[in-house]
């Protein structure tokens, strides 16, 4: 079975850009989040949709954005660079409890 | 507001021996997740642990959770180089967003 899958896996953006990083949960799963973590630190909560609607919200600015298309998959968007947003982004898909996540897109601000 | 405290967050230990990292959350869960991380890598899903005194065990690894002190803990025994990555708990806030808040992570070093 396929996991989470994410792409691209590497990326790399000047400040003020505009960066849009996609998400296909596993078969099933209806419930995608995000997370961003920081290198030395654990995974902080960005948002939740669930049946292409957001559930859920983490303590991040309103240059991150995201949506859920009906096939479940999801773009996490972040306008506005700053050299802070680099950062691994994790997308993590749910049937219920636990939530499965995906490799990651490594995100790097110059 | 959810907040989770893993000890110690640096842990240097020598093959064959026994050691336990502490996890402390702040609010009522009934839901702990512990996961493994190596370095460059994403998150692998080692526990979920769903009520008071829930224990769950795998090859030398073995985690409890006690929902009442707000404590959970994974011991490791006879611990092997293998074991050598960065693990964390994390809490479900047990709100409708799926919202889990993670510790800091231990970082385990396992010398051969």
């Amino acid at each position: 079975d396929a996991g989470v899958t994410q792409s691209p896996t590497h990326l790399i953006k000047t400040r003020g850009q505009h960066v849009t990083l996609r998400c296909s949960p596993i078969s099933g799963h209806k419930s995608v989040s995000w997370y961003q973590q920081v290198l030395g630190q654990g995974p902080q909560f960005i948002f939740q949709y669930y049946e292409k609607e957001e559930r859920g919200r983490g303590n991040f600015p309103d240059r991150f954005s995201a949506r859920q298309f009906p096939n479940y998959s999801s773009e996490l968007n972040v306008n506005a660079l700053l050299l802070g947003d680099s950062a691994l982004y994790l997308c993590a898909s749910s049937p219920h409890t636990t939530q499965y996540f995906g490799p990651g897109t490594r995100l790097t601000v110059l | 507001e959810l907040k989770v405290e893993q000890n110690p967050l640096f842990l240097s230990m020598q093959e064959g021996k026994n050691y336990t990292i502490y996890c402390n959350y702040s609010t009522t869960s009934d839901r702990l997740y512990w996961y493994r991380q190596d370095p460059g890598k994403s998150l692998e899903s080692l526990f979920v642990l769903l009520s008071n005194g829930a224990v769950k065990q795998e090859g030398r690894l073995m985690a409890s959770l006690d929902t009442k002190a707000r404590l959970s803990t994974l011991h490791i025994t006879a611990a092997v180089h293998d074991l050598s990555a960065t693990y964390f708990c994390a809490v479900d806030t047990m709100n409708r967003d799926d919202k889990i808040i993670f510790g800091k992570g231990t970082r385990l070093h396992i010398l051969p």
